[in-house]
Formats: C-alpha cells, structure tokens, sequence
C-alpha cells in the first residue's frame, strides 16, 4: 500500500492563476517532506521542502503547507507560469531506513498561456 | 561537468544481453542511490551506496547488480533482463546518506527498452 499519495494524476491551470498541488501520507511519523519537479527528459529537481515543526514554509513564488493532524502536504504555486508544466512529485524520509526517500506517483501540471 | 550524470540516456537491450549504466557525480557526495521509475509507479529505491560501501538493498532481482567503485562513480549492471523491467532508471547523489534533513540530488535518467 502505498505510504505517499498523489491522487491526482494532472491538474491543468490558467497563466497567473494559482496552483495547488496535493499530497497524503499514511504514516504520523514521517517528519520530513520534500518536493521535486521533473521535466521531460530530466531527472527531478528539488524544488522546497518541509519540516513537521513547521507549518508552512515559503520560497518565492512556492509554498508548502503541513497538516499534520490530518497528514496531507501542499504546493502552492502563485502566480503559475508556463514554465512551471513539469510532474511535480512529493517525497518524505523514511525514518526506519534513515535517508531513504518515499515518493508518490507525480502530479503532471500544466499551465495554459 | 556539474551535477549528476548518467550514460547512456537511452538503452535498448534483448533479453540475453549484458549492459551497464554509468552514473556519476560531481558534488563531492558520500552517497548514491539507483531508482526504478515505471509508468504510473513512484520511484522505487533499488540500491544505496554510502562511502562506496551498500547500505541498502530493496529485494532487488539479481538480474541488476551494482557496483560502486569510489564515491564519484556508480553502476548498474544489467544482465538477462525482462521486459517488464523496461524502465526509467534514475541515479542520485546526497552528502549524507543518514542526515535527516538531506536532499538529493538526481541525473537525467537512462531509459531502458527490454525486448
């Protein structure tokens, strides 16, 4: 079963509108989240990530929020631009297998002119 | 060179052939890592090497062995392959292997035809 959720495979969204992109995880001790973005032909990029002693953390124009009690994470995107169409996978640490990383199955976005 | 890389990006293989993947970085890292992405599956963590020694070995067929030569250089050896095991496979470096709040970093990916 899998510990990270994307349940949305994409999510299309208009140039300079908001994105949000979302992520559930089944395990209350996962501490760690991180987000990457991969283009077509590349491998992902980290893109921002958080920790559970936080609640938000924010780097220009994207921002991830932690609800903790109710385990789901998301990527806030304002305002989108075209550049921005990528998958957009969200990752957590494995704290039983130290620095491993758990991903989901990626969000593919894309952002309409 | 900067960053990860990996060679070659495309592989087409049958099922009889031996091949290998060539992974290596350019960050000064401690440790790297092999990961399986298939179609409309996460990334599946195949392999950790930390100071060239394996630290982690996900049930991986013997079919696929690694190989970590010095801390700059990774492989994946490929031997009577599957289709089924046509893939995007994806190399990755972090400074710290058991740090909590480490990143990693990715290559490009080989993409991997079985026939």
């Amino acid at each position: 079963d899998q510990q990270v959720k994307q349940n949305s495979p994409s999510l299309s969204v208009q140039e300079g509108r908001i994105s949000i992109l979302n992520c559930d995880y089944t395990n209350s001790m996962f501490d760690y989240f991180l987000w990457y973005k991969k283009y077509p032909a590349e491998g992902p990029t980290f893109l921002i990530s958080i920790s559970s002693i936080k609640d938000k953390n924010e780097d220009g124009r994207f921002t991830v929020f932690l609800n903790k009690s109710a385990k789901h994470l998301s990527l806030h995107i304002v305002p989108s631009q075209p550049g921005d169409s990528a998958v957009y996978f969200c990752a957590t640490k494995d704290g039983g297998s130290q620095g491993n990383l758990i991903f989901g199955k990626g969000t593919k976005l894309s952002v309409k002119p | 060179e900067t960053g990860v890389t990996q060679t070659p990006r495309h592989l087409v293989m049958g099922m009889t052939n031996k091949k290998s993947l060539k992974c290596e970085q350019h960050l000064g890292h401690n440790a790297m890592y092999w990961y399986k992405q298939s179609a409309k599956k996460p990334l599946e963590l195949m392999f950790v090497y930390s100071l060239e020694e394996r630290v982690e070995n996900n049930s991986v067929p013997s079919r696929f062995s690694p190989e970590c030569p010095n801390s700059s250089h990774l492989f994946l050896h490929l031997h009577t392959l599957q289709p089924e095991d046509s893939a995007l496979y994806l190399c990755a470096s972090s400074q710290d292997w058991r740090g909590e709040r480490e990143t990693q970093y990715f290559g490009p990916g080989t993409r991997l035809l079985v026939l």
